[in-house]
């Protein structure tokens, strides 16, 4: 299947800080990518669909300013955390689609905790 | 909201086969039936998809019921590896993923 790397796979910030984390496509061109949130034992919550070149569509109850999404090429989306606090912790997980892949890859997943 | 029904949980022993279930009622007909797996803080994983015919790989078997309101994905020979959750998603081709709470499938030796 498709390659994505998710960078970083664990991240500590203080609180009030921004935090970004990185989503490659290592060997395709995703031109829509896919941003979930995971509370521990929940299932996967989707956040924002990220579109190469344009601004994300973000889902009811998700905060645009809160969580900035940018997909300024078709191999990197990035989701910034901006002025984390310790509610924001949670595990992130980044997807795209891919016909040549049988539709959808994930990322491994970031684990962000904000003390 | 996701369209998909299974059981929380499921037992299996190792080297038996594991079936797990779901209900997707609602599925209209150009949807296709997806299972991913999520083993403990990992993405999620692709195992297999199908429309309407029953599907098989080298990791599983997808069987749709003849009316596509449900489904069950088998894993012939179970290991302590499958332990995971198992997610059944309908969804239009290249739309988004909605995940429902899945079945968590528990593998003991």
């Amino acid at each position: 299947g498709a390659v994505v790397s998710q960078h970083p796979s664990r991240v500590i910030c203080k609180s009030g800080t921004s935090v970004k984390i990185e989503c490659r496509s290592l060997d395709f061109q995703a031109t829509t990518m896919f941003w979930y949130r995971q509370f521990p034992k929940r299932s996967l919550m989707l956040m924002a669909t990220s579109n190469e070149g344009s601004k994300a569509t973000y889902e009811q109850g998700v905060e645009k300013d809160k969580f900035l999404i940018n997909h300024a090429s078709l191999t990197l989306s990035t989701l910034t955390v901006t002025s984390a606090h310790p509610e924001d912790g949670s595990f992130y997980i980044c997807s795209l689609w891919a016909v040549e892949f049988y539709g959808y890859t994930f990322g491994s997943g970031t684990r962000l905790t904000v003390v | 909201d996701a369209k998909t029904t299974q059981p929380p949980s499921m037992d299996c022993a190792e080297g038996r086969a594991a079936n797990l279930p779901c209900n997707h009622s609602t599925i209209s007909g150009n949807e296709y039936v997806y299972w991913y797996r999520q083993i403990h803080s990992q993405g999620p994983q692709y195992i297999i998809h199908g429309l309407k015919n029953n599907e098989t790989n080298e990791m599983a078997s997808l069987i749709i019921t003849e009316d596509r309101k449900s489904s069950t994905l088998i894993l012939p020979h179970a290991t302590l590896r499958d332990t995971a959750v198992y997610y059944c998603i309908v969804v239009w081709w290249t739309d988004k993923l909605i995940f429902g709470t899945g079945t968590r499938l528990q593998v003991f030796p």
